[in-house]
Order: C-alpha cells, then structure tokens, then sequence
C-alpha cells in the first residue's frame, strides 16, 4: 500500500507556482521522497526525489519539513503543459524483497488553467 | 530521442488470444519493469528483470509472463488475455535495481490494450 497521502486534486493559475503537498507521517529514516507525474495517456515522468534536505532541479523543487513528515512539491511557473497527476511515492533504500519498488498511491490531480 | 520505447501504442486482441507486448530501451540500463495500469489507476508493478533474474511480484497472475533475450529488449505475454486484462501497459528502465531506493526509473509512453 501507498505510504503517502495527496489531495486528490489541485488547480493552479499559469505562471503561478504550484505548490503540491504530500503526507507521509509513518517514513523511515532510510526511505526517500520521490515525485513523479503522469500526463495523460503518457508514461510516468520522474521529477526529483530527496532524503533530508531540500532539492531543486530544472523542473521543480522539494521541500522536505525538518520530521519528514511531509513534503511539498513547487513549480515555480506553472504552465498548461504541467497538467498531470503527480505521485508522491515513499520507497526504502533496501534490497530485500519488495521494498524498494515504487509503489504508486492515487497521485494529485494538477489542472493549470489560462 | 526516444530512450524506451513500447510498440504498438495500441494492441487489440481477443479474449482468450494470446498477446505479446514489446519494449526496447537504448539507455543500456540493467533493469526493466512492466506496469499494468487500469482506467483511472495508478499504475502496479507485475515484475521486472534485473539483468537475467527475474523478479515476480507476489500478486501478479501467471496468465503474465515475461522474456528478456537482451539487454535491449524485454517481452510482455498474456497467455489468455480476460476482458479485466485490459488496461495501459507500461514498460519502464533504471540503471541500479529497485531497492537501492536512489535509482530513477525511465517510463515509456505504454501500450493500450483492448480485449475484445
């Protein structure tokens, strides 16, 4: 099961940051914070993943809270084409079994409007 | 360029037909994963190749096989594709295996497939 919870939908103006929280009260000290997106009728896209400290890439940023407990996604211009559903996926550091699969929860509907 | 690409975009096939799906990478990475994905689902993962072993998922049905002959290359069989095997089928890449938990996967753009 999905260690994380999104609100299942979100819009945004373009231009605007989009700002995408994610819940994940129960994450280890050794699991990782990743985002994908899906645009429709396409194949998942990675975005950015992190641990502890916060990251930016030429896509978007992570902001981690000091518990981990939560983090929130920004795309600082959004624009039509940032239309998606976003994942936030918790996965482990670790070899055994299944743990370090990416394990898709039910994502955050972003719709950026003109 | 494409890195992983999935052909047909579109597959049809009949209930009970056997149906091979295809995906090829160019980015020499050692693992490849198949995805199923429902209509409005995220998407689940039924296995994946690390270089030659192969890893099951526990809940993946044996109607799902799976044949890797090359780096390159990997297969999707559904024996006797059901009107609920019907869904966006995803193949995706990384470099390290699953687990290591910094890899990045690489999607390709899915195979939709219809039972008919």
């Amino acid at each position: 099961d999905a260690k994380t919870t999104q609100p299942p939908s979100m819009d945004c103006a373009e231009g605007r940051a989009a700002n995408l929280p994610c819940n994940h009260s129960t994450i280890s000290g050794n699991e990782y914070v990743y985002w994908y997106r899906q645009i429709h009728s396409q194949g998942p896209q990675y975005i950015i993943h992190g641990l502890k400290n916060n990251e930016t890439n030429e896509m978007a940023s992570l902001i981690i809270t000091e518990d981990r407990k939560s983090s929130t996604l920004i795309l600082p211009h959004a624009t039509l084409r940032d239309t998606a559903v976003y994942y936030c996926i918790v996965r482990v550091a670790s070899t055994r079994g299944s743990q370090g699969n990416l394990i898709f929860g039910k994502g955050t509907k972003l719709s950026v409007k003109p | 360029d494409a890195m992983v690409i999935q052909n047909p975009r579109y597959q049809v096939t009949q209930f009970g037909k056997p149906v091979t799906l295809s995906c090829s990478q160019t980015l020499n990475h050692n693992v490849m994963y198949w995805y199923q994905q429902k209509s409005s689902q995220a998407p689940k993962l039924l296995f994946h190749y690390y270089d030659k072993d192969f890893n099951n998922e526990a809940d993946t049905p044996d109607n799902f096989q799976s044949r890797r002959p090359n780096t390159s290359f990997c297969f999707l069989d559904i024996r006797s594709p059901g009107l609920g095997d019907a869904a966006m089928y995803l193949c995706a890449t990384s470099r390290d295996p699953p687990g290591m938990g910094r890899e990045t996967q690489y999607f390709g753009p899915g195979t939709r497939l219809l039972v008919l």
